[in-house]
């Protein structure tokens, strides 16, 4: 398993402003993912972020919108840009520590406590 | 398509009632493995259990059990003799791809409240 957190652990924030998320795990892993859960919804992937290379971001995320940088094995930022209402969500990241550095489709995913983000 | 299904919005159960989460997920990939996570009020997802798509063996852990059949593709999670501190959102979870690009696919979520 692994030990993730993340700051901040909620923030309010004006419409038109950006917010820099970060996530920290206790341990090395090759890869890392970043989640938007919307009110009382499910989980969607926004992005995987392997050390070493770009992001991959998922269908309806792009780049200039959710930046992600991954400079190390331990630690990832998302950054949502630009905000409006409609990003007022969950942002949950997570790490797949795997057996074998992670990235098999049997892995678990652990994930962090997730950053309650409110866009005024 | 790819797709996970759980039909129960939200469940509400007296403490000491046993309790069933149903799963229905949709995948044409042979190999694929299936999760439970819970989400506490506190908002971190928790792992519970992991099931491979070869592995048809129900599991029992305390007062949790899972039951999978391939043939009706559902993968249920079962709480007996239920707690308040089982209150929470159950997420069933799909994972299919190949090594290095998988992804998970999660269901909505089914809340349980459990009244003392």
């Amino acid at each position: 398993s692994a030990v993730i957190s993340q700051k901040p652990s909620r923030d309010i924030c004006q419409r038109g402003t950006s917010l820099t998320i970060q996530c920290q795990v206790d341990s090395q892993v090759t890869m890392m993912f970043w989640y938007r859960q919307q009110p009382g919804q499910s989980l969607t992937l926004i992005a995987t972020a392997n050390q070493g290379s770009e992001a991959t971001y998922e269908s309806g995320f792009v780049i200039d919108k959710f930046p992600i940088s991954r400079p190390n094995l331990t630690f990832s930022t998302l950054t949502v840009s630009n905000m409006s209402p409609e990003d007022s969500s969950i942002y949950l990241c997570s790490v797949d520590p795997g057996t074998s550095g992670g990235g098999a489709v049997e892995d678990t995913q652990y994930f962090g406590p997730g950053t309650r983000l409110t866009v005024l | 398509a790819q797709k996970v299904t759980q039909a129960q919005t939200e469940i509400s159960v007296v403490e000491k009632e046993d309790v069933t989460l149903d799963c229905v997920y949709e995948t044409r990939d042979t190999t694929y493995y299936l999760f439970w996570y819970k989400q506490p009020p506190s908002g971190e997802l928790v792992f519970l259990i992991r099931r491979n798509s070869f592995d048809e063996q129900n599991e029992i852990s305390g007062r949790y059990s899972w039951n999978f059949q391939k043939s009706t593709s559902s993968f249920n999670f079962t709480i007996t003799a239920s707690q308040v501190v089982d209150s929470a959102v159950y997420f069933c979870a799909l994972s299919v791809g190949t090594s290095g690009t998988y992804k998970y696919i999660f269901g909505t979520g089914t809340r349980l409240k459990v009244l003392a």
